[in-house]
């Protein structure tokens, strides 16, 4: 299957400092990225929808300003943490979209865990 | 709307035996795509199996098969001769296809699944 990485794998900051996450599609083109968040033993929730060249679509009660998102390229999304408090630790993953016929797999990174302290 | 149901928080199964995981969902759009996807304790979301909604025979790959009954709007999971490296949990999610109304990626609850030796 198609592969998507995440730099970093894991990271630990301190309260207040940004946090940029990176997420590549490494053999296809990814004309959507999604961004999902996950607390522990919880399912993963969307958090914003990356379209290649355009502004990026955040769900519901995700704050656009403290969750920055870049989709420069067709291969490379990223997810800037601002500002970031402890109630932001977290797992985030992103997803990245491919056409294999009609079926639109969605394949996704390793995941990135945060921790602020 | 749409919503993803799993009702089963956990499981056990021996190996070598056979195991259903549920799902149930529900939707508004006429074209859709089910999906499983296993987490593993380090995080990675792997891509099991996919169903369209107007796929006529239930998937299968490998090991892995879905029991797609449309009427009845369940898409469980089924894992013939478990092994140890089957625990995990495992996720079933949805989205609409084909331009459908709402096309991003929702998750059920998750299964967390122990089999035993």
């Amino acid at each position: 299957g198609a592969v998507v990485s995440q730099h970093p794998s894991r990271v630990i900051c301190k309260s207040g400092t940004s946090v940029k996450i990176e997420c590549r599609s490494l053999d296809f083109q990814a004309t959507t990225m999604f961004w999902y968040r996950q607390f522990p033993k919880q399912s993963l929730m969307l958090m914003a929808t990356s379209n290649e060249g355009s502004k990026a679509t955040y769900e519901q009660g995700v704050e656009k300003d403290k969750f920055l998102i870049n989709h420069a390229s067709l291969t490379l999304s990223t997810l800037t943490v601002t500002s970031a408090h402890p109630e932001d630790s977290s797992f985030y993953i992103c997803s990245a979209r491919t056409k294999a016929e009609y079926q639109e797999t969605q394949y996704f990174g390793p995941g990135t865990r945060l921790l602020v302290l | 709307a749409q919503k993803i149901t799993q009702t089963q928080p956990g499981m056990f199964v021996q190996e070598k035996e056979a195991v259903t995981l549920d799902c149930t969902y529900d939707t508004s759009d006429q074209s859709y795509g089910l999906f499983w996807y296993k987490q593993p304790s380090s995080g990675e979301m792997i891509f099991l199996i996919y169903q369209g909604s107007y796929d006529e025979q239930n998937a299968t790959e490998g090991r892995y098969s879905l029991n797609f009954q449309k009427a009845r709007k369940s898409a469980n999971l089924v894992i013939s001769a478990s092994q140890l490296g089957d625990s995990a949990m495992y996720f079933c999610a949805m989205r609409g296809i084909y331009g459908g109304a709402t096309n991003k990626l929702i998750f059920g609850t998750g299964t967390l699944l122990a089999v035993q030796p």
